[in-house]
């Protein structure tokens, strides 16, 4: 089965600081997906990534960067954490390059920012 | 670009019953539609796809249909079970195209036993 790994679940943080989700994923994708999912938003992508250390921004990516150093490992950077950005944020891979393929979600980790 | 449009927000039926969640999309360009199911604590998981080459696709009691010249899709759940208690998203993209999925903004289902 393909598994997605979100490393933190819950993380509360205080404004200002700068915080670090992790994803890694097992099946050797190639592209991988931030999403945050607020009540009533549905999921709304941040950024996403086609390769190592590509990364391109997606519908909502102010506020936020990522890195991917490695084709398995994709991080989602809060440089400096506000309170609108308390929300889950789901992690996603999925193979090829192109739409058309299935994508694997992580169990999601819930911030929030006080 | 796409907008992808998604009812009712939340839908509550009674144990055995049909549901039914719609959804509606702007780019007729688009020519894939899957639907994603998530349970509570989860992430979102693939439950069905069709492409528009095909109007209706069916997997037990789930089924897809799509409407290419209204730009409408939907998706049916017959005999509901508790288990098929979660929110529904559904998406459009155009296959083969670097593309991202779009999604709605998901439906909740409630089934009571």
């Amino acid at each position: 089965d393909v598994k997605v790994t979100q490393s933190s679940r819950y993380l509360v943080k205080r404004t200002g600081e700068k915080v670090f989700l992790e994803c890694v994923q097992d099946m050797d994708h190639e592209n991988m997906f931030w999403y945050r999912q607020d009540p009533g938003l549905g999921l709304r992508l941040i950024y996403f990534s086609y390769d190592v250390k590509m990364k391109e921004k997606g519908d909502i990516p102010e506020g936020y960067s990522v890195s991917r150093e490695k084709k398995e490992r994709f991080s989602l950077i809060l440089e400096s954490a506000s309170t609108n950005q308390t929300s889950m944020y789901l992690c996603a891979s999925s193979t090829g390059r192109f739409s058309g393929n299935t994508i694997y979600f992580g169990e999601g980790s819930w911030l929030t920012v006080v | 670009g796409e907008n992808v449009e998604q009812h009712p927000s939340t839908l509550s039926v009674q144990e055995g019953d049909s549901a039914v969640i719609k959804c509606t999309y702007s780019d007729s360009a688009s020519n894939y539609f899957p639907w994603y199911k998530q349970e509570l604590g989860k992430g979102p998981q693939l439950i069905i796809d069709i492409r528009s080459n095909v109007g209706e696709k069916k997997d037990q009691r789930i089924a897809v249909t799509l409407n290419k010249t209204a730009k409408h899709f939907s998706l049916h759940i017959t005999e509901t079970q508790p288990e098929d208690s979660a929110v529904y998203f559904c998406a459009a993209s155009i296959l083969g195209s670097q593309g991202n999925l779009i999604f709605g903004k998901g439906t909740k289902l409630s089934v009571k036993p």
